[in-house]
């Protein structure tokens, strides 16, 4: 089954400044790559997705690269806002059946 | 239009009692999902249906059974309660084409 890995565990970024999460996945036919938020106490909410056939996706601060040949895609958001604070989650599928990494918690210092 | 609804919020068990969770998605989709999350482990998968009438295990299926009672509906059920299982539990569904899957707001789980 797929495997996804997810680096750092823990962030912490002075407001203002940038944060990237980097996930890696083992299996090649993997095609749709989501990422979630998810607030303290709260559900994981989808933020943004890509799919295999495209290489980067911005949504205002936040983008999402893919590099299929490396099997890994990273979250960027720019300009981090203490509403950013959050738990971080990556996933990775082929079929309905979605694999997490473990999350990242994201900490912006004011 | 309220998505993923499960019931109830907030649960303490005796180990031992019996207890199962509702979950149940007016989006019309077809796969639904039961994830158990504990700190530092995410998401993991404990059963999940891909349609109406099928059901599988996922990774971590042990203690719990599931139904998919109709296309709306997926309950997943603690036969004996175990302190291993508290939890926060997490329904999720589906659409085809790899629509975004949608969550629940969750079971707080408790087994003393």
């Amino acid at each position: 089954g797929e495997n996804v890995e997810q680096h750092p565990s823990t962030l912490s970024v002075q407001e203002g400044d940038s944060a990237v999460i980097k996930c890696t996945y083992s299996d090649s036919a993997s095609n749709y790559f989501p990422w979630y938020k998810q607030e303290l106490g709260k559900r994981p909410q989808l933020i943004i997705d890509i799919r295999s056939n495209v290489g980067e996706k911005k949504d205002q601060r936040i983008a999402v690269t893919l590099n299929k040949t490396a099997k890994h895609f990273s979250l960027h958001i720019t300009e981090t806002q203490p509403e950013d604070s959050a738990v971080y989650f990556c996933a990775a599928t082929n079929d309905y059946k979605l694999s997490f990494g473990a999350g990242t918690t994201v900490t912006v210092r004011a | 239009n309220a998505g993923v609804t499960q019931t109830p919020k907030f649960q303490v068990l005796k180990t031992g009692q019996s207890m199962t969770l509702q979950c149940a998605q007016d989006m019309n989709h077809n796969s639904m999902y039961w994830y158990r999350q504990d700190p530092g482990m995410g998401l993991r998968l404990i059963y999940y249906s891909a349609s109406e009438g099928t059901t599988d295990k996922g990774e971590v299926p042990n203690g719990y059974n599931v139904s998919r009672l109709n296309k709306r509906e997926f309950s997943l059920r603690l036969e004996s309660a175990a302190p291993s299982q508290t939890s926060v539990y997490f329904c999720a569904s589906l659409g085809q084409g790899g629509q975004p899957q949608h969550f629940g707001d969750g079971t707080r789980l408790s087994i003393l």
